[in-house]
């Protein structure tokens, strides 16, 4: 079956420092991947997804993710933290069950930014 | 803007009650999925329309149940709320594709809360 698992529900970090955010995967075949945003009281919005392409994803707002199938991993990165990145992200693994289109959701890791 | 709305808002309803919301796809979408957001949890599928046929549940009781009109509009109606029911509830419309990925744009949520 498909899990994701997000490693560390809370991150913080000083701005212009390094943002990583961890995800691990579990699927039976090979998978879809994807990191979503939620700021406060909004839906979700897209940053970067992995579809079989190139492993070395990336986003918008200079958001970047690396899939590496040895470590069933797809940790979400940012060379340099600003204000705005502070929300929470989460980690999503696609598949068809049923023919319908199936995202499943990690926790949510919150990001908060310190000035 | 993902061009995905949802109404109302917010909602209060009390326990026992029938509660109906709505969703409003991007134009030429044919799939809408319905998830629930636990407070501090990653959303969860609860179930897919196509062709205004429910196309796959995630593990929710029968009292969750949807409709997905021809205009681009469907509703997610849940009856004899309980108290866990209170959540943002998000809906996703995308293009069927049974044996790969197209993506899916969210909208920003209803927030029920049951009392």
């Amino acid at each position: 079956a498909q899990s994701v698992t997000q490693l560390g529900s809370h991150v913080s970090v000083s701005e212009g420092a390094l943002v990583l955010l961890r995800c691990n995967y579990s699927s039976s075949v090979p998978p879809y991947l994807f990191w979503y945003v939620q700021y406060p009281n909004q839906g979700l919005q897209l940053l970067l997804k992995y579809t079989s392409a190139a492993t070395l994803v990336k986003g918008i707002n200079g958001f970047e993710a690396e899939f590496k199938k040895s470590e069933t991993s797809f940790h979400l990165t940012k060379p340099s933290a600003h204000m705005s990145d502070a929300a929470e992200y989460f980690c999503a693994v696609s598949f068809n069950i049923q023919g319908a289109q199936k995202l499943v959701f990690g926790q949510g890791t919150r990001l908060t930014i310190n000035p | 803007e993902t061009g995905v709305t949802q109404s109302p808002t917010h909602l209060i309803k009390t326990r026992g009650q029938q509660v109906t919301l709505r969703c409003s796809s991007q134009s030429g979408h044919n799939t809408v999925s319905w998830y629930q957001q636990a407070l501090g949890q990653g959303p969860q599928f609860i179930f897919q329309y196509y062709r205004e046929e429910e196309n796959g549940r995630g593990n929710f009781p029968p009292r969750f149940s949807g409709l997905q009109f021809p205009n681009y509009s469907s509703e997610l109606n849940v009856n004899a709320l309980e108290l866990d029911d209170s959540a943002l509830y998000l809906c996703a419309s995308g293009t069927r594709a049974p044996t790969s990925y197209n993506e899916q744009f969210f909208g920003p949520g209803t927030r029920l809360t049951v009392l």
